[in-house]
């Protein structure tokens, strides 16, 4: 199993202003996986991040909006940059153990005012 | 590539009843489905999976069936109770070149009723 570290957990931001997103995993993991979460709605992956590489990232979703840092096999963060109220949601991160198993953070409720 | 498809997207049973929620994959060589539950402000958690060479699973209360040939698969939840109140996701695996790390439902919010 795999025990995942979110902070924060929830935070209100100023439109035009940046949040750092941190993921920390007690074990080491290859592949670390950014989601959000609208509400109501599903996962939506938004990057698949490795360590020593840059991260994948998913239709729709760009580099410069969403830069991953992913500086070990333990943590990862996702910065969500110039933020508007469309960017409101809930953003996982998640690992895989072993072959199967998805493990997920408790998610950061982002709202943006 | 894979498609998953869920339904219903609102469950509302009374406590006791039983509950089920059907999907449907698209790839036939998939061979692994699990189902996960979310709890309010919480993340997405496991709580069953089946592989291809089997049927049925059962834990407890919960069960999922599978059906290769038509290929869907199913959770069953009996004696339901409040804290079964959640949103389930079921998922099947992406394919081979695709860096996704599940392919996932679009989610069935369960409302338990007292």
């Amino acid at each position: 199993s795999a025990v995942i570290s979110q902070k924060p957990s929830r935070d209100i931001c100023q439109r035009g202003t940046s949040l750092t997103i941190q993921c920390q995993v007690d074990s080491q993991v290859t592949m670390m996986f950014w989601y959000r979460q609208q509400p109501g709605q599903s996962l939506t992956l938004i990057a698949t991040a490795n360590q020593g590489s840059e991260a994948t990232y998913e239709s729709g979703f760009v580099i410069d909006k969403f830069p991953i840092s992913r500086p070990n096999l333990t943590f990862s963060t996702l910065t969500v940059s110039n933020m508007s109220p469309e960017d409101s949601s809930i953003y996982l991160c998640s690992v895989d153990v072993g072959d199967t198993e998805a493990f997920f953070g408790q998610g950061t409720r982002l709202t943006v005012v | 590539g894979e498609n998953v498809e869920q339904h219903p997207s609102t469950l509302s049973v009374q406590e006791g009843d039983s509950a089920v929620i059907k999907c449907t994959y698209s790839d036939s060589a998939s061979n692994y489905f699990p189902w996960y539950k979310q709890e309010l402000g919480k993340g997405p958690q496991l709580i069953i999976d089946i592989r291809s060479n089997v049927g049925e699973k059962k834990d407890q209360r919960i069960a999922v069936t599978l059906n290769k040939t038509a290929k869907h698969f199913s959770l069953h939840i009996t004696e339901t109770q409040p804290e079964d109140s959640a949103v389930y996701f079921c998922a099947a695996p992406p394919n081979r070149d695709s860096n996704y790390q599940l392919i996932w439902g679009a989610g069935t919010k369960l409302i338990i009723k007292p």
